[in-house]
């Protein structure tokens, strides 16, 4: 049983320099989420998938983040001109379900450290 | 705007006494509830829900509870061990599934 995979574990990267992190569902699941994570604070929603289609976007997440998820399989979260508040460990997390209710299995993360 | 509220940051517990961790919500829309537990390096890993429709949802040595009235849920863990020692999150699904996560609370079994 593969879980939710996340890559890389750990990025640092300068200021101002675009940064992609992937993920990997497990396989069955229709449903993907990702979401950013800052010490002393719960994981924060960014956006979700069902299959391929983006359907929820945080109005917190700034223009100069994009997600996909090409084929409905693995998922790409793309971070451009990084800044010092983009410093974060960054969760996936994948579900199945075709109604409204499901569990959410996370990732271990990416740790993302700008300079 | 911190919807989901988990006001006690720690909680130290004697191994197989009850833990009782707390959580409020100020979303009346909120339909779906979850705790989550947290080990260190690792991603949350699920441990139980409950649906609006619901006050109990019951899964072996972990019960939640929910008070809708009050907007405030609990988990029950009983009787802790020291394994259970983990940093709990609870979660509420809103509009357009979403889910708002609280701010943690980091429990200790001590054995």
């Amino acid at each position: 049983d593969t879980g939710v995979s996340q890559d890389p574990r750990h990025k640092i990267t300068k200021r101002g320099q675009n940064v992609t992190f992937r993920c990997d569902p497990i396989s069955e699941h229709n449903r993907l989420y990702w979401y950013r994570q800052t010490l002393g604070q719960g994981p924060e929603f960014l956006t979700y998938f069902q299959n391929e289609a983006q359907l929820e976007k945080s109005r917190l997440l700034s223009d100069r983040f994009s997600a996909e998820r090409p084929k409905g399989s693995f998922s790409t979260l793309e971070i451009q001109r990084t800044e010092q508040g983009d410093s974060a460990m960054y969760l996936c997390a994948s579900s199945f379900g075709l109604g409204p209710l499901g569990p959410q299995h996370f990732g271990d993360g990416t740790r993302l450290s700008i300079l | 705007d911190q919807q989901v509220k988990q006001n006690s940051p720690s909680l130290s517990v004697q191994e197989g006494r009850i833990s009782i961790l707390n959580c409020d919500y100020t979303n009346s829309m909120f339909d779906y509830f979850l705790w989550y537990k947290k080990y260190p390096a690792e991603g949350p890993t699920f441990l139980i829900s409950i649906s609006s429709i619901k006050d109990k949802n019951e899964d072996g040595r972990f019960t939640v509870f929910l008070n809708k009235s009050a907007k405030h849920l609990s988990l029950h863990i009983v009787p802790s061990q020291p394994g259970d020692s983990a940093v709990y999150f609870c979660a509420a699904r809103g509009t357009g599934n979403q889910f708002y996560f609280g701010t943690g609370t980091s429990l200790t079994v001590i054995p």
